[in-house]
């Protein structure tokens, strides 16, 4: 499987401000996922990116409040902006690799808003 | 949105028994996923089953891909220690013979697993 890196694994912000977590992997794959994973539940998908076109969003997750960035294959960002304790969630990215349907995670991001 | 029933909410077992967890959905599903995920970490992929009627082992862990296409269980015998976890299924609902991209997650399976 590929080789997915988070940064930072977490952080704990105050309320208004943003922040922006990275995800590197190691090979060159087409589709990159953003889920939220509130405490004590499961996984919710947040937007759908892709290389060289606007992320797609979920509903009920807006891009003013979650932009993201797909600059090349292998590198995409999440931004949490304006922050409400409400945000305080683990982050996780994941790819698609190799074979279609099939996602790897990394290994989240733990946020906490005061 | 889509849902994904997966059972049992949580389980309390002792090291050596074997366990058995299943998702169900009113949708037909391409692809059935079952992850691990343990304290501080992102979901780990078990196993991927890909053909309605698949049973693929890995390990003590054995997936099937129900014949209706809308259930899936995990077993695994003989139950370590190192077992605990939280279990999720995740699959692809079928949209007209293609995969609508959006991976759909049960709500987790808690196991805890007693020395």
């Amino acid at each position: 499987s590929a080789v997915i890196s988070q940064k930072p694994s977490r952080d704990i912000c105050q309320r208004g401000t943003s922040l922006t977590i990275q995800c590197q992997v190691d090979s060159q794959v087409t589709m990159m996922f953003w889920y939220r994973q509130q405490p004590g539940q499961s996984l919710t998908l947040i937007a759908t990116a892709n290389q060289g076109s606007e992320a797609t969003y979920e509903s009920g997750f807006v891009i003013d409040k979650f932009p993201i960035s797909r600059p090349n294959l292998t590198f995409s960002t999440l931004t949490v902006s304006n922050m409400s304790p409400e945000d305080s969630s683990i982050y996780l990215c994941s790819v698609e690799y190799l074979t279609p349907d099939t996602q790897y995670f990394g290994p989240g991001t733990r946020l906490t808003v005061l | 949105g889509q849902q994904l029933n997966q059972s049992p909410q949580s389980m309390f077992i002792q090291e050596g028994e074997d366990v058995s967890m299943n998702c169900t959905s009113s949708s037909i599903f391409n692809t059935w996923l079952w992850y691990k995920q343990e304290p501080g970490e992102g979901p780990v992929l078990l196993i991927a089953l890909y053909k309605a009627g698949e049973l693929t082992s890995n390990g003590r862990l054995t997936a099937q891909f129900g014949i209706t296409r809308k259930d899936s269980f995990l077993n695994i015998s003989a139950s370590i220690p190192s077992d605990v976890g939280i279990y999720f299924c995740a699959g692809h609902i079928n949209a007209g013979g293609t995969s609508y991209g959006k991976l759909t997650f049960g709500q987790g399976t808690i196991l805890t697993v007693h020395p």
